[in-house]
């Protein structure tokens, strides 16, 4: 079992709609959850953390966190054409070397979002 | 903006040449790290750097070596290349000061093509 699963998709909405991005991690103490967007060619981008149970929002992005079911997942919602990308799950955890923190990245899951 | 940077972007060499990547951030952040990270695939986590004069291999076993003399620099050196280490490699640091969040700032890339 990989310790970040996500849905390599491709994940194709149509403009306007609600984009819907999941990622189970394997280790309970894991810390801190990150979403990444990576347009194709270039470096990963932060645009969202979260760290405790339920919503965060920022702007048109929604983070969920349910630690007891081990998922986080992310929302857009009015999804546009520079929505389109490659969003990668991360999750902090415990376990590194020498007891600092380990963070690992999912596969990550392509969006489309179409006109 | 991230001061993270990267270099060379782009680097075509022959097999047996060593090569050196670049990477320098501005932000005084203790931790580095370098990924590797083929079109379309996950990003693998190969060297990471706590701090100066602490390296370690990382998930994903590598014929690179690296080394971190100085705070802002964590140079990837390959002694003689392959055409099987062609591929985008990405550097990134992080601070510690909360540790929730570590966002991970990643410079652009150097894309390594060995013929």
């Amino acid at each position: 079992q990989k310790e970040v699963e996500q849905n390599s998709g491709p994940l194709s909405v149509p403009e306007g709609a609600i984009a819907s991005l999941n990622c189970t991690y394997s280790d309970r103490g894991s810390q801190s959850f990150f979403w990444y967007r990576q347009y194709s060619g270039k470096s990963p981008e932060l645009i969202m953390f979260i760290y405790s149970n339920g919503d965060k929002e920022d702007g048109r992005f929604t983070a969920q966190l349910n630690k007891a079911s081990q998922y986080v997942s992310l929302l857009i919602r009015d999804s546009q054409p520079s929505d389109s990308a490659t969003y990668l799950c991360a999750v902090l955890s415990g376990g590194g070397a020498g007891g600092g923190n380990k963070l690992t990245f999912g596969t990550g899951t392509q969006l489309k979002v179409e006109l | 903006e991230a001061d993270i940077y990267q270099t060379p972007r782009y680097l075509v060499i022959g097999t047996g040449k060593k090569i050196t990547l670049e990477c320098s951030q501005t932000m005084g952040h203790d931790k580095m790290y370098w990924y590797q990270q083929d079109p379309g695939m996950e990003l693998h986590l190969i060297h990471y750097s706590y701090g100066v004069n602490s390296t370690e291999k990382g998930d994903l076993s590598s014929e690179s070596t690296v080394s971190r003399i100085r705070t802002e620099h964590f140079p990837l050196t390959l002694e003689s290349a392959r055409p099987s280490h062609t591929s985008q490699y990405l550097c990134a640091s992080k601070s510690d000061r909360n540790s929730y969040t570590g966002e991970l700032f990643f410079g652009e890339g150097s894309r390594l093509t060995v013929l």
